[in-house]
């Protein structure tokens, strides 16, 4: 089975700073990457699909990069509502695995 | 409105079964990928079974020959049937819409509110 590594565990970064979350696949997936952030006792909700489009109604400051193996979402001007934890996750195939999580916070 | 409602979780002992539903409206669950995941306390999120358009079905080996998906498609439901259950099971399980048409399938775009099973003595 193929396997989801997130990098980092865990972040603190000011607002309005870039942050960038990577997402490695143990094998390739194309662009079947999706991500979704999950706000502190509330259910997930999909960020960006196919590796780099963004869902309906998600702000522009959120995007998605890559293909194959590696691919990265980058918050471009982090805002206090962006804390959250970030799960990145393959769904070309069943097992639909998910990556452990980035926790994202402010400093 | 386009949703999903889950229900059936709750307290059950070691051992037992337990029956999870998730009710959707303003979609048809068989045109669709739907699939169960969950979410043990203060841990990431896991998957854990897929059912297919086309009916076919896989399972996270953690729960392989444990637990079986299914749908209704009168009722338009899915239903997550689990057996032998342990602690390990403990968590909050969430149903997930993947979106199918036409050969072109996405991501968990409509997640339900979850229901929490606690698998204890």
């Amino acid at each position: 089975d193929i396997l989801m590594t997130q990098s980092p565990s865990s972040l603190s970064a000011s607002v309005g700073d870039r942050v960038t979350i990577t997402c490695r696949a143990s094998q390739g997936i194309s662009s079947y990457l999706a991500w979704y952030q999950q706000k502190p006792g509330k259910v997930p909700k999909l960020l960006i699909y196919a590796a780099s489009t963004l869902q309906s109604g998600v702000p522009s400051r959120f995007s998605g990069t890559g293909s194959g193996t590696d691919f990265a979402l980058t918050i471009s001007n982090l805002q206090p509502e962006d804390v959250a934890t970030y799960y990145c996750q393959k769904y070309n195939s069943a097992p639909l695995t998910f990556g452990g999580g980035t926790k994202v916070e402010i400093k | 409105e386009v949703q999903l409602v889950e229900s059936g979780g709750g307290l059950i002992q070691p051992g037992g079964s337990l029956r999870l539903s998730c009710a959707a409206s303003g979609f048809t669950v068989s045109s669709n990928y739907m699939s169960w995941v969950r979410q043990a306390p203060g841990k990431g999120l896991e998957w854990v079974s897929v059912v297919y358009s086309g009916g076919s079905t896989y399972y996270a080996d953690s729960v392989k020959g444990r637990f079986t998906i299914s749908r209704d498609i009168s009722k338009n439901t899915l239903y997550l049937q689990m057996n032998s259950l342990r602690a390990e099971d403990t968590a909050v399980y969430y149903c997930a819409r993947e979106p199918y048409s036409g050969g072109w399938y996405g991501a968990f775009d409509i997640w339900g509110q979850g229901t929490m099973v606690t698998v204890s003595s």
